[in-house]
């Protein structure tokens, strides 16, 4: 089945020691985003790349980081994550093929110790 | 600023009663809104959006511009419909498709 994929599922992380979050697809989908959901709050989203152009949202604090190598991968780098980064991070793929419909996979639980 | 407020954190009923989720939105432009649910242990997935005018599962919903509501309706709920509701609102309408969700409505269908 084409999904999205994302991996690890569960990542625990020390305070302001780099973490790497990935997500991977096979919708061949041109827009990939990456959301943060924190515990009882709405996702939001962080930033997304159309194709291979990135789009930060404003208030993305720098300390998130994305990188897309190709059209089936996009990671989220957290470079220096404090005890407010714990949270459900989700990534969402999308395309114009299908009305721009948000397909999103499973989600990673970021716990930071 | 764009918002989306889903008033009820929990909504709770009966098996074969109404169901109505709350949203409401903050946009001054046309907005495109969805509804999207979360079942346990699964991912977040499109319900329905506005602008296709369907019935997905028994579920409606209709676009209120004058309200600026976007309440999601089922006439006789089933246990099966217990899950996460989001409400998000899509401000580049017909671009790239950037949601900004509603805090999410838990619906409880007790048997």
């Amino acid at each position: 089945d084409a999904m999205v994929i994302q991996n690890p599922r569960y990542q625990v992380t020390q305070f302001g020691k780099p973490v790497t979050l990935s997500c991977s697809q096979t919708l061949n989908h041109n827009v990939m985003y990456w959301y943060q959901q924190k515990s009882s709050q709405a996702p939001k989203l962080l930033f997304h790349y159309y194709d291979k152009d990135f789009n930060n949202e404003a208030d993305t604090p720098d300390n998130f980081q994305s990188r897309r190598p190709n059209t089936s991968f996009c990671f989220l780098d957290i470079r220096s994550p404090g005890l407010g980064d714990a949270a459900m991070y989700l990534c969402a793929t999308s395309s114009h093929r299908e009305s721009y419909e948000q397909y999103f996979g499973p989600g990673t639980r970021l716990t930071v110790t | 600023a764009q918002r989306v407020t889903q008033p009820e954190k929990l909504l709770s009923v009966f098996k074969g009663a109404p169901v109505e989720l709350k949203c409401n939105y903050s946009y001054s432009g046309s907005p495109e809104l969805f509804w999207y649910v979360q079942y346990s242990r699964q991912r977040l997935q499109l319900l329905l959006r506005h602008i296709s005018r369907e019935s997905i599962k028994g579920f409606t919903a209709d676009l209120n511009k004058g309200e600026t509501s976007f309440h999601l309706k089922k006439p006789f709920a089933q246990e099966e419909d217990s899950a996460m509701y989001y409400c998000a609102l899509s401000f580049t309408y017909g671009s790239q498709g950037n949601l900004i969700f509603g805090k999410g409505t838990k619906l409880s269908v007790k048997p």
